[in-house]
């Protein structure tokens, strides 16, 4: 069965102090690969995708990246307002259309 | 550029009963997708439509649940009868190119509680 693991559950963050979320998937036949930004009482906000392993992208203090079995999300001197849940998000070949969201990291960054 | 909306944002029902979402989706997008999404959970996919034809429902229980897209552009999702489990987020998403477009744009959701 195809599977999106997502870790940490929960991370704390001094404001400044670098880190990365990970996305793993067991899934056949990548699609893509995205991560959306979700705040409390918001609907996903969409930030990346990723198509093929060693492909990155960048966008202000987040980057992106894919290997054939995960992906990173790193943040770079995170700021309070980057505090947010990170989803990842895979689509697979094998099953149509279907996109398999993970749980999500909730990120905190402290001030 | 408006965003995709959604009405109700909440609402409140007993077992049973039946209840409506609506979603409008972002002028011009051809794509509109429904999601669930259970407190502490990822989204799950429902349904997709491509204008107004049904692209993907196969994690859509068809027992209770039921969608409509007139016209390719607003849609309606429909839960009859609801039950407990079925307290939740519900979700619509737009997307500005074709059934395997990826850049999905959210509206803020349906917080359902289901009593």
């Amino acid at each position: 069965e195809d599977q999106v693991t997502q870790s940490p559950e929960a991370l704390r963050l001094q404001e400044g102090e670098s880190s990365s979320l990970n996305c793993s998937y067991t899934v056949s036949g990548l699609r893509g690969l995205f991560w959306y930004r979700q705040d409390p009482g918001k609907g996903p906000e969409f930030l990346f995708t990723l198509y093929s392993a060693g492909e990155e992208k960048e966008k202000e203090r987040l980057k992106a990246t894919l290997t054939k079995k995960e992906s990173f999300l790193h943040i770079t001197a995170p700021k309070p307002e980057d505090s947010a849940t990170y989803l990842c998000a895979v689509r697979t070949s094998d099953t149509g259309n279907q996109f398999y969201f993970g749980t999500g990291t909730s990120l905190t960054v402290i001030p | 550029e408006a965003g995709v909306a959604q009405s109700p944002r909440y609402k409140i029902i007993e077992k049973r009963q039946s209840v409506a979402f609506w979603c409008n989706p972002i002028s011009g997008h051809a794509t509109l997708y429904w999601y669930q999404q259970i407190l502490g959970q990822g989204p799950k996919l429902l349904i997709q439509f491509q204008n107004n034809g049904v692209v993907d429902d196969s994690q859509l229980p068809k027992d209770r649940f039921s969608a409509e897209r007139l016209k390719g552009v607003d849609s309606t999702l429909k839960i009859q009868p609801a039950k407990l489990e079925d307290s939740a987020v519900y979700l619509c998403a737009s997307s500005p190119r074709g059934a395997f477009a990826y850049e999905q744009y959210f509206g803020p959701g349906t917080r359902l509680t289901v009593t």
